[in-house]
């Protein structure tokens, strides 16, 4: 069993439109997080949920906006999608926030035409 | 904030030794992870050192000075599957999230 899963995990679409993520883990973890790599591979935290509740939402246009529905589901919606905002976005999961070790989904690649 | 430095690529032969060096400034330190990524592959934990001195698991041995701002991963034997990209990250008091460096790739060769 995948102990975090996403999908999809290619997304292709055009400017403008709006478009869906979700992540799924069964890790019994308290904390999920998205996390975006841009085409340098530099990882940045977006959004951090700690048992359904929102705790970091960095610097991120208000397009993007998560929604935990229950501890093990955090989606996150994109609407009016830029070029920009082409990258791999990864859903993770830790036992608490901020902990060393987190648990990565294998990523949805995201390009925008 | 937070910012950590790593060197960008590193190469080296199969069956060799390679450190990956990190250094960070923070405030706030907690402790320091290694996470390992391979091409189009999810990034996944390697080690964490929240006090000094070296944590050893497998192949693999992570280090860390607190004194320093200093830590490293220390790759053994190297295999070609070991050719990937490898980040540090910090976990800082207050902060919810780790802090990812830039990543080295590792290029092992024959």
């Amino acid at each position: 069993d995948t102990a975090v899963s996403q999908t999809p995990k290619y997304l292709v679409t055009q400017m403008g439109n709006d478009k869906s993520i979700k992540c799924e883990q069964n890790l019994g973890h308290d904390t999920m997080y998205w996390y975006k790599q841009d085409s340098k591979k530099f990882l940045k935290i977006m959004f951090s949920y700690n048992n359904k509740e929102l705790i970091i939402n960095e610097t991120v246009p208000n397009r993007f906006s998560p929604k935990s529905p229950d501890k093990a589901h955090l989606n996150l919606h994109i609407n009016s999608l830029e070029l920009g905002d082409s990258a791999v976005y990864f859903c993770a999961s830790s036992e608490r926030p901020g902990t060393g070790e987190a648990f990565f989904g294998q990523g949805t690649r995201l390009t925008v035409v | 904030g937070q910012s950590l430095e790593q060197p960008s690529e590193v190469t080296a032969v199969e069956g060799a030794i390679v450190q990956i060096n990190c250094t960070y400034q923070t405030s706030g330190f907690y402790g320091l992870s290694w996470y390992q990524q391979h091409d189009g592959g999810a990034p996944t934990f390697l080690s964490y050192n929240g006090l000094d001195g070296l944590e050893e698991t497998g192949r693999f041995s992570s280090f860390l000075s607190r004194s320093d701002s200093y830590g490293y991963l220390l790759l053994q034997e190297l295999q070609m599957k070991d050719s990937a990209s490898y980040f540090c990250a910090v976990r800082v008091t207050g902060r919810r999230a780790l802090t990812f460096g830039s990543g080295t790739r590792l290029q092992v060769q024959p």
